[in-house]
C-alpha cells in the first residue's frame, strides 16, 4: 500500500528559527511535492523536485528552501520562520499521474 | 491569480441529497482534472479524474461532467451521505510539464443524517 509520512503532525516554533519539514515516501516514485494548504485558498505549490538533488520553485517558494538527497526523502526548510508561515504543509509524492499525500504538518509560527 | 475557481466554498445537503461543486478553469492547456477528498487530519485522496476527451465520468455515486468550451467541470455526489462530510477539492495539470496541480480553493461539504 501506498505510503507518504511527514515528520511531525504538530509543530510550534518561534519567530526566527530555521524550520525543518521532513516527508517520506516509500513508492519510489521520482516526483515529490510540498504545498501549503490556507482555508479558501486550496493547496498551493511550494517547491517540487522530480530527481534526487533536482528542484524548481513552484507557485509561493519565498521564504522556504528543499532539500532532496535521496530519493524518498523531500525536506522544507523554513530559513527564518515567520507568522505568516503558519498553515498545514502537505507533502505528496506522484504516481502515474496520481499524487498520493501525507497527513500534513500543521505548523504555528508564534 | 486563481487559475482554478471553485465553488461554493461551503455546502449543506441533507442525506439522500446531490451536492453539486463547480471549478472553472483559465489554462485551455490544462489536460487533466482530478477531484480530491480531505477527511478531517487526513491528507487529500484522489477521488475521480477526467480527461478532456470526454463529457463525463462516474464511479458510483461520483460522476464529474466536463465541458471543454466552456471551461468548467463539475463534480455530483449523489445519494449523498453522512460519511461524505469532507472537503473537496477539485485540480487541473497538464501531464506533459510534469502534472504540477493546480488547486482550487476547496469546498467543505456537510451531509446532515
Amino acid at each position: 500500500d501506498v505510503k507518504v509520512t511527514q515528520s511531525s503532525r504538530y509543530l510550534v516554533k518561534r519567530t526566527g528559527e530555521k524550520v525543518f519539514l521532513e516527508c517520506v515516501q516509500d513508492m519510489d516514485h521520482e516526483n515529490m511535492f510540498w504545498y501549503r494548504q490556507d482555508p479558501g485558498l486550496g493547496l498551493r505549490l511550494i517547491y517540487f523536485s522530480y530527481d534526487v538533488k533536482m528542484k524548481e520553485k513552484g507557485d509561493i517558494p519565498e521564504g522556504y528552501s528543499v532539500s532532496r538527497e535521496k530519493k524518498e526523502r523531500f525536506s522544507l526548510i523554513l530559513e527564518s520562520a515567520s507568522t505568516n508561515q503558519t498553515s498545514m504543509y502537505l507533502c505528496a509524492s506522484q504516481g502515474s499521474p496520481e499524487q498520493y499525500f501525507g497527513p500534513g504538518t500543521r505548523l504555528t509560527v508564534t | 491569480q486563481q487559475q482554478v475557481k471553485q465553488s461554493p466554498q461551503s455546502l449543506i445537503v441533507q442525506k439522500g441529497g446531490i451536492s453539486i461543486i463547480n471549478c472553472a478553469y483559465e489554462n485551455t492547456a490544462f489536460d487533466y482534472f482530478p477531484w480530491y477528498q480531505q477527511f478531517p487530519g487526513k491528507g487529500p485522496a484522489l477521488l475521480i479524474a477526467i480527461r478532456p476527451d470526454v463529457s463525463e465520468k462516474k464511479e458510483g455515486r461520483f460522476t464529474i461532467s466536463f465541458n471543454k468550451s466552456a471551461k468548467q467541470f463539475s463534480l455530483h455526489i449523489m445519494d449523498s451521505q453522512p460519511g461524505d462530510s469532507a472537503t473537496y477539492f477539485c485540480a487541473a495539470s497538464i501531464e506533459a510539464a510534469g502534472n504540477k496541480l493546480t488547486f482550487g480553493g476547496g469546498t467543505r461539504v456537510l451531509v446532515k443524517p
